[in-house]
């Protein structure tokens, strides 16, 4: 059973307009989110989370916003650009910042390419 | 600074065998986690270590194990190798009690 769910496997955007990339949890215990950026051939690197005490996290171009009523967070990327190409995961975590990486569910990830 | 660093890369094992994965972590982090991504899935939390100990481990049979070293260095065992093992396993490292782990590129493992 997917707890974090990305139902996007891929999304195309042009340069210079808006991503959205979605993710849907189903466990109620999770409060604390992250999202993640991969290239190929090298690790997910952290790109921004939110804590559920919160419904909107911005930094700089990226802000993730998060509905607990629906389960629901997606991550903006405003304005898109070439280097924003790469896989996103999503990932939830039971521990409000305090615990460990261990408690990380990540989703199965979503491919963004910024068309030129 | 350097980051997380694995080895090796690449890793082809035959069914059956035995790998070794090992994974230096962000100086001063002494945490190490362990995940395998197969194809088309998310990825797996397999192994935490902290100060040497094992923490906690996700739902993985036992053929997987690892141990981490006294300079926070780590390994990951997996001992009779199976096809489904084929995977690229990536290692994090981050400081106590963060959720905010950071990651190495990975061991692409390949079993045949």
């Amino acid at each position: 059973d997917q707890q974090v769910k990305q139902n996007s496997p891929s999304l195309s955007v042009q340069e210079g307009r808006i991503s959205i990339l979605n993710c849907d949890y189903t466990n109620s215990m999770f409060d604390y989110f992250l999202w993640y950026k991969k290239y190929p051939a090298e690790g997910p690197t952290f790109l921004i989370s939110i804590s559920s005490i919160k419904d909107k996290n911005e930094d700089g171009r990226f802000t993730v916003f998060l509905n607990k009523s629906a389960k629901h967070l997606s991550l903006h990327i405003v304005p898109s650009q070439p280097g924003d190409s790469a896989v996103y995961f999503c990932a939830a975590s039971p521990y409000y910042s305090g615990g460990g990486a261990d408690g990380l569910t990540f989703g199965k990830g979503t491919h963004l390419i910024i068309q030129p | 600074e350097a980051g997380v660093t694995q080895s090796p890369t690449h890793l082809i094992k035959t069914r059956g065998q035995q790998a070794t994965l090992r994974c230096s972590p962000i100086s001063g982090h002494t945490s190490v986690y362990w995940y395998q991504q197969a194809l088309g899935l998310g990825l797996q939390f397999l192994l935490w270590y902290d100060e040497g100990e094992e923490r906690n481990r996700g739902n993985f049979p036992p053929r997987f194990s690892g141990r981490q070293f006294p300079n926070y260095s780590s390994e990951l065992n997996v001992n009779a190798l199976e096809l489904e093992d084929s995977a690229l396993y990536l290692c994090a490292s981050s400081a106590r009690d963060s959720t905010e782990a950071f990651f190495g590129q990975g061991t692409r493992l390949t079993v045949v």
